[in-house]
């Protein structure tokens, strides 16, 4: 099982801000298969990115990921009030598929 | 619009079967270019992936659930099932339905049900 470690687990910022947000897994991972979810209280997770740095459809342009091998990491530009959440990376090329712990972005 | 909907008991007594059903609509479970799956929330905690399943029937599931998983397609009603048995404390989450885009490229849960908290207790 490829066990993915986020850091920080929580990230303390101000709206305006660059958030990086980092994923890291225990084994090599296919950049077509690592994407990035946020999760809002009382939410169903939202796709943000697959394939390491694919938008998902909808998603603005401040969000964006990359990374490859065994480092990813997903930044988002310019930090509006909406983006405070918590922030999963998940892998799907492996089976089981996985998820990190998540990363909790806080004003 | 896609929309996909959880339904099932919210309360499920230990030593029991957890069984939910997702509700698919705007979409067909039975095109090849998705497969279907259900993920898991403990309160507070992260997300665990418990299996998926394919327009043919094929399924896969997390190994740390498989002997107690099953999950089914209902095409005539467009709705796939969860079935976990033997369900313990540790099993009480919100669990999600969710879709998978089988395409060109591989798109993990683009859309999701809302959820819904099953809590097992006696």
């Amino acid at each position: 099982e490829i066990v993915l470690t986020q850091s920080p687990g929580t990230l303390s910022l101000s709206p305006g801000e660059t958030a990086t947000l980092s994923c890291r897994a225990s084994q090599r991972i296919s950049s077509t298969y690592l994407a990035w979810f946020q999760q809002k209280p009382g939410q169903a997770p939202r796709l943000l990115i697959h394939a390491a740095s694919s938008r998902a459809t909808g998603i603005p342009d401040r969000f964006s990921g990359s990374g490859s091998g065994t480092d990813f990491t997903l930044t988002i530009s310019r930090l509006e009030p909406e983006d405070f959440a918590v922030y999963f990376c998940h892998q799907y090329g492996s089976l089981p598929w996985t998820f990190g712990q998540g990363t909790k972005l806080e004003i | 619009q896609v929309q996909l909907q959880e339904s099932g008991p919210g309360l499920v007594k230990p030593s029991e079967t957890l069984s939910l059903t997702c509700t698919v609509s705007g979409g067909s479970v039975s095109l090849s270019s998705y497969y279907w799956g259900w993920i898991r929330q403990p309160p507070g905690k992260g997300l665990e992936w418990i299996g998926s399943i394919y327009y043919n029937g094929n399924t896969n599931y997390n190994p740390s659930l498989k002997s107690r998983v099953t999950i089914s397609l209902d095409t005539s009603n467009n709705q796939f099932s969860l079935k976990l048995s033997s369900v313990t404390a540790a099993d009480t989450a919100v669990y999600f339905c969710a879709r998978v885009v089988d395409g060109y490229v591989l798109i993990p849960f683009d859309y999701w049900g809302q959820g819904t908290l099953v809590t097992v207790s006696s």
